[in-house]
């Protein structure tokens, strides 16, 4: 079945470490997302890609880094340098860019610090 | 930046009721979707409708691109249908999403 899978479903990182969320698409998109929420907020865009070793910040890019050099996956960091990343992270993709195509998500993954 | 408001913020409904929930922009919009967030933290596409009427199920929405709103309609809403809705608009770079309606609905 053709779908977002987004790994771990949680995460635990001590202050200091840097951790990657990975997000891998087999539905042939182009385009790909990061957002993150916080409990009760709605989703704040972070990264997003058009295509291959393409990618653009969103509103909320700081302590964040991505990658894309494959279509199917476009791995999140999330750095040491930001100060408060218990979130809850969400992945999307679409056919091509946002304003053609509808936006599909991943199940997320929940940061925790320790 | 563009602005997305929803309301109501909150609704509670016994199941069976019908319900509408809105959606506001500040400005025109090339996309416009509609999410719905279960318990589990899954989003769910419901419509893709930059303008015009779609319906599935029981579930229908309305796009009004010119007077910048749209409208999510629930019928003989069900407990399964409990949970936020958030919609969310695209215009040029900025990618926005609306704070969501949570909704509650009661056996």
């Amino acid at each position: 079945d053709g779908g977002i899978t987004q790994s771990p479903k949680y995460l635990f990182r001590k202050e200091g470490q840097n951790v990657t969320l990975s997000c891998e698409q087999n539905l042939n998109h182009d385009a790909m997302y990061w957002y993150r929420q916080d409990p009760g907020q709605g989703l704040r865009l972070i990264y997003y890609s058009q295509i291959v070793n393409d990618f653009q910040k969103g509103d909320i890019a700081e302590g964040y880094s991505v990658s894309r050099e494959k279509k199917e996956s476009f791995p999140l960091t999330v750095t040491s340098a930001q100060k408060n990343p218990t979130a809850f992270y969400l992945c999307a993709s679409s056919f091509d860019r946002w304003g053609n195509q509808p936006q599909h998500f991943g199940d997320g993954t929940r940061l925790s610090i320790l | 930046g563009i602005q997305v408001e929803q309301s109501p913020p909150d609704l509670i409904l016994q199941e069976g009721a019908n319900s509408t929930l809105r959606c506001n922009f500040s400005d025109s919009v090339n996309n416009l979707q509609w999410f719905h967030q279960n318990p589990w933290g899954q989003l769910i596409n419901l419509f893709y409708i930059p303008s015009g009427t779609k319906q599935n199920g029981r579930l229908s929405a309305t796009t009004v691109a010119t007077e910048r709103y749209s409208l999510l309609y629930i019928s003989s809403s069900q407990t399964t249908d409990s949970g936020v809705y958030f919609c969310a608009v695209e215009r040029g770079q900025n990618f926005v999403f609306g704070p969501g309606t949570r909704l509650s609905v009661l056996p």
